[in-house]
């Protein structure tokens, strides 16, 4: 079992709406990944948190708003999504400063914008 | 830059033949190597992987995979394959000292009674 905890599991939401992702994790881990994931397609990173402060933004669209509160957890704040957008979000975690630290995954969430 | 191919789309194997699941990377530096399974609707489950050591890594379920230094491959293997382990495994690459894991396009397996 994945000790990468993602909520919701399931999201539906409006063009206009504005939602939230959450993720947890107690590995006290210090490195927190966002990734996107369509059908049948490799994840694709969206961004990395290092130490609480963002090391990488893949060019995501700023619809797309991370945030780190602390080091357990992890947000994705969604505002003004395309249909496009739809895609099962996954949150992940590894150990700092560690050769070939091994990322953890959630299960994901699956939104759908409709 | 880096970057992970994974030559077939799907394998085929009846139970309990051996299976492999190929994977070659292109890396600057030493690479990181891992593989990951995905069943329907969840997320990846870490299999194994290679840091630095025996090219022979051994990992869950019963998976190994071995490291090729002059092939730049790092293929998955299984001895003798059960139907569970029908799913979608992905090979993933990260540079030493970097934070992007790249992650090939993945390969569907599939075990036949």
């Amino acid at each position: 079992d994945t000790e990468v905890t993602q909520t919701p599991k399931h999201l539906v939401m409006g063009m206009t709406n504005k939602k939230s992702l959450k993720c947890e994790q107690h590995m006290g881990h210090r490195a927190m990944y966002w990734y996107k994931q369509k059908a049948k397609k490799p994840p694709e990173l969206m961004f990395v948190y290092s130490y609480e402060k963002l090391s990488i933004n893949e060019s995501v669209p700023s619809r797309f708003s991370p945030e780190c509160p602390n080091s357990s957890l992890l947000n994705l704040h969604l505002h003004a999504l395309q249909p496009e957008d739809s895609a099962l979000y996954l949150c992940a975690s590894s150990q700092e400063g560690v050769s070939g630290n091994t990322i953890y995954f959630g299960e994901g969430s699956w939104l759908t914008v409709v | 830059a880096q970057s992970v191919a994974q030559p077939e789309d799907q394998v085929n194997v009846a139970e309990g033949n051996p299976l492999t699941v190929k994977c070659t990377y292109s890396v600057s530096g030493n690479p990181y190597l891992f593989w990951y399974v995905q069943y329907p609707n969840r997320g990846l489950q870490f299999l194994l992987k290679y840091i630095t050591g025996d090219n022979l890594v051994k990992g869950s379920y019963g998976f190994e995979a071995e490291f090729n230094k002059s092939q730049t491959s790092f293929h998955l293997k299984k001895p003798s394959a059960l139907v569970s382990d029908s799913a979608l495994y992905f090979c993933a690459v990260r540079a030493a000292g970097g934070f992007k894991t790249i992650f090939g396009a993945g390969t569907r397996l599939f075990v036949k009674a």
